[in-house]
């Protein structure tokens, strides 16, 4: 069975500090995708990246920058810079191979940024 | 382009009523999915459906009945509401059948339920 561990539930920063969120994951398969989803205040869950097992290469897209290590079976996620608009509840998530029935979501970790 | 709108958004339930909460998608999904969320739980997945006349259980069926009777629309249905029910739930879709490398699902704005 697969899990998905965001230790931090809460974070608050200050405006334009750097922050990064946690995410560990546990799974047997040697495929699997995992994903980021952000839930803004108004409740919807916004698609943010995907990454396969087999590309480990960190990915940096505008503020945002994610680092999958295999090793150490993570993918950290980081805030450059961070804006009151950041303030959501961030969701990391695993799925096996297969649709979205197989995905498997952490606890999520509440981000607040502080103007 | 509407995306996947849940209705209702609110609705507050007294122990034992029925309700049915209505997913529509307007993308041509084949895959269609509802979660619900509770605090210090994250998302799971209650039912979906892999296309049109089809639903499967998912890891937390008890209490829920679905139908897909059409692509673009699938139902959740409560038959006797419980306290324990009471939770927000979300509807997603996305594509398939090929889809063996889980793309982008896309989420509605949630349905919180109350049942007293």
């Amino acid at each position: 069975a697969q899990k998905v561990t965001q230790a931090q539930t809460e974070i608050s920063v200050v405006e334009k500090e750097d922050v990064t969120l946690d995410c560990v994951y546990e799974t047997r398969d040697t495929t699997y995708y995992l994903f980021w989803y952000k839930q803004p205040p108004s409740g919807e869950l916004v698609f943010l990246i995907r990454r396969n097992s087999f590309d480990e290469q960190n990915e940096i897209s505008g503020r945002y920058s994610w680092n999958f290590q295999k090793s150490t079976s993570s993918f950290n996620f980081t805030i450059t810079a961070s804006q009151v608009v950041d303030s959501a509840v961030y969701f990391c998530a695993l799925s096996i191979s297969g649709g979205y029935q197989k995905v498997t979501f952490g606890t999520g970790t509440k981000l607040q940024v502080i103007p | 382009n509407a995306g996947v709108t849940q209705t209702p958004k609110f609705r507050v339930l007294k122990t034992g009523q029925s309700m049915t909460l209505l997913c529509a998608q307007d993308m041509n999904h084949e895959y269609m999915y509802w979660y619900r969320q509770d605090p210090g739980m994250g998302l799971r997945l209650i039912h979906y459906s892999v296309g049109e006349g089809t639903t499967a259980k998912g890891e937390v069926p008890d209490g829920y009945n679905v139908s897909r009777l059409k692509k673009q629309n699938f139902l959740l249905g409560l038959e006797s509401a419980a306290p324990s029910q009471t939770s927000v739930y979300f509807c997603a879709s996305s594509y398939g059948p090929h889809d063996l490398m889980p793309g982008e699902a896309f989420f509605g704005q949630g349905t919180r339920l109350t049942v007293v």
